[in-house]
């Protein structure tokens, strides 16, 4: 069965630095990959996604993500973190069969802290 | 208008009661989605349905039944609620293999 790995439940950042969330996954097909956001009170916001081609993926708010295949992973950077960054990060692989969207698995989530 | 919402956003109710929870949306898509977000388990699939005719089981479907009353609704039915059942419910809509799922603002159940 598929899944998602978040290594890091908490991660603290200081205001201007840069930020790396890891994802694993384990999928025995080529995966679709997504990485959500979360604030505070809020519902589920798409930050990019991966399906083919450039492994290098660019998302809304600066962040970028890279598919490495060879370590199973899809980790989110951010150059320069905002105070705003604050949030639960959500990295997620695509379910899909019969060539229908069977629903995503989720891990369990990075609780990002951004220190002034 | 939002192009996912639920109601209610927010329901307290007591063991044994059965609660029902709805999702509405105007994007046009022919799959949806209904999951449950505990804290420090990320979202885990409860149902999903391709079309009117087409419901699945997820990850964690004992417990709970789903109704597809028309392509723009998705029901998520607790017959007896137990406490165990307090979380964050989500309904997400899909438009193809390759879209994205777009997600609802939650609905908070607490169960007492």
């Amino acid at each position: 069965a598929q899944s998602v790995t978040q290594p890091d439940i908490h991660i603290t950042v200081s205001e201007g630095a840069s930020l790396e969330l890891r994802c694993n996954y384990s999928y025995g097909a080529t995966p679709y990959l997504f990485w959500y956001v979360q604030s505070p009170g809020q519902g589920l916001q798409l930050l990019l996604k991966y399906f083919s081609g450039d492994t290098l993926v660019q998302g809304i708010k600066g962040f970028e993500a890279e598919f490495k295949r060879s370590q199973s992973s899809f980790n989110l950077r951010k150059p320069s973190v905002h105070w705003s960054d604050a949030a639960e990060y959500f990295c997620a692989v695509g379910l899909y069969s019969g060539g229908g969207a069977d629903g995503l698995t989720f891990g369990k989530g990075t609780h990002l802290i951004i220190q002034p | 208008d939002a192009d996912v919402t639920q109601t209610p956003r927010n329901r307290i109710t007591k063991t044994g009661k059965r609660i029902m929870l709805e999702c509405s949306q105007t994007k046009g898509h022919d799959r949806m989605y209904w999951y449950r977000q505990d804290p420090g388990l990320g979202l885990r699939l409860i149902y999903y349905s391709f079309d009117v005719k087409d419901i699945n089981k997820g990850e964690i479907s004992d417990g709970y039944s789903v109704s597809r009353q028309a392509q723009a609704k998705f029901s998520l039915s607790l017959e007896s609620a137990i406490p165990n059942q307090t979380a964050l419910y989500f309904c997400a809509t899909c438009g193809g293999v390759t879209d994205t799922q777009y997600f609802g603002p939650g609905t908070r159940l607490t169960v007492l």
